[in-house]
């Protein structure tokens, strides 16, 4: 099973909104992250988590909550979101870091769109 | 330094031929070097990886070729389909780290 899911896949919210996204893999895979894509761009990389922890942060603002309950779930906490921010949001996995490990596997992503 | 360069940005190529796209990088750390298909409205898929111990890794039409001294590595698509029609992104990335430097990405798409 080489199956990355996200829910939801489509989610529209205002500005005042609080939402998540969710994020599973069962692949075994210690390394979690999420990226930002906008259309016709690359994936741009927002979070890593390693074991369950934290490991890269790239200057995301803090409207952006990420959280990682256990090896297998990842969430993206959403608060006080800006229009600008809508966006492909995509999650993907893979066993670590280093040689035959660092193959990412995508999720199919959430559709977001801030009103 | 960290940068990955791709050309062409879009590509139109007959159903049956052969498509090219071509990725440049600086960083001589990078050692591992996948190619992504993405369809609209989904995720990237990985679609075949190399490592610069070897000149070119072939996975049925789709073949990487890599040049270690010219730091570039380019995708071919053989007997190009209508299917094949998506935005595929080269990446590089190092042992030791999480981030892959994705390219900007071609658009191609196959003509029937």
């Amino acid at each position: 099973d080489t199956e990355v899911t996200q829910t939801p896949k489509h989610l529209v919210m205002g500005m005042t909104n609080k939402k998540s996204l969710k994020c599973e893999q069962h692949m075994g895979h210690r390394a979690m992250y999420w990226y930002k894509q906008k259309a016709k761009k690359p994936p741009e990389l927002m979070f890593v988590y390693s074991y369950e922890k934290l490991s890269i942060n790239e200057s995301v603002p803090s409207r952006f909550s990420p959280e990682c309950p256990n090896s297998s779930l990842l969430n993206l906490h959403l608060h006080a979101l800006q229009p600008e921010d809508s966006a492909l949001y995509l999650c993907a996995s893979s066993l670590g870091q280093g040689p035959k490990r660092e193959t990412q596997y995508f999720g199919p992503g959430t559709r977001l769109l801030v009103l | 330094q960290q940068q990955v360069k791709q050309s062409p940005q879009s590509l139109i190529v007959q159903k049956g031929g052969i498509s090219i796209i071509n990725c440049a990088y600086e960083n001589t750390a990078f050692d591992y070097f996948p190619w992504y298909q993405q369809f609209p409205g989904k995720g990237p898929a990985l679609l075949i990886a190399i490592r610069p111990d070897v000149s070119e890794k072939k996975e049925g039409r789709f073949t990487i070729s890599f040049n270690k001294s010219a730091k570039q590595f380019s995708l071919h698509i053989m007997d190009s389909q209508p299917g094949d029609s998506a935005t595929y992104f080269c990446a590089a990335t190092y042992s030791g780290t999480y981030k892959s430097i994705f390219g900007t990405g071609t658009r191609l798409k196959v003509l029937a």
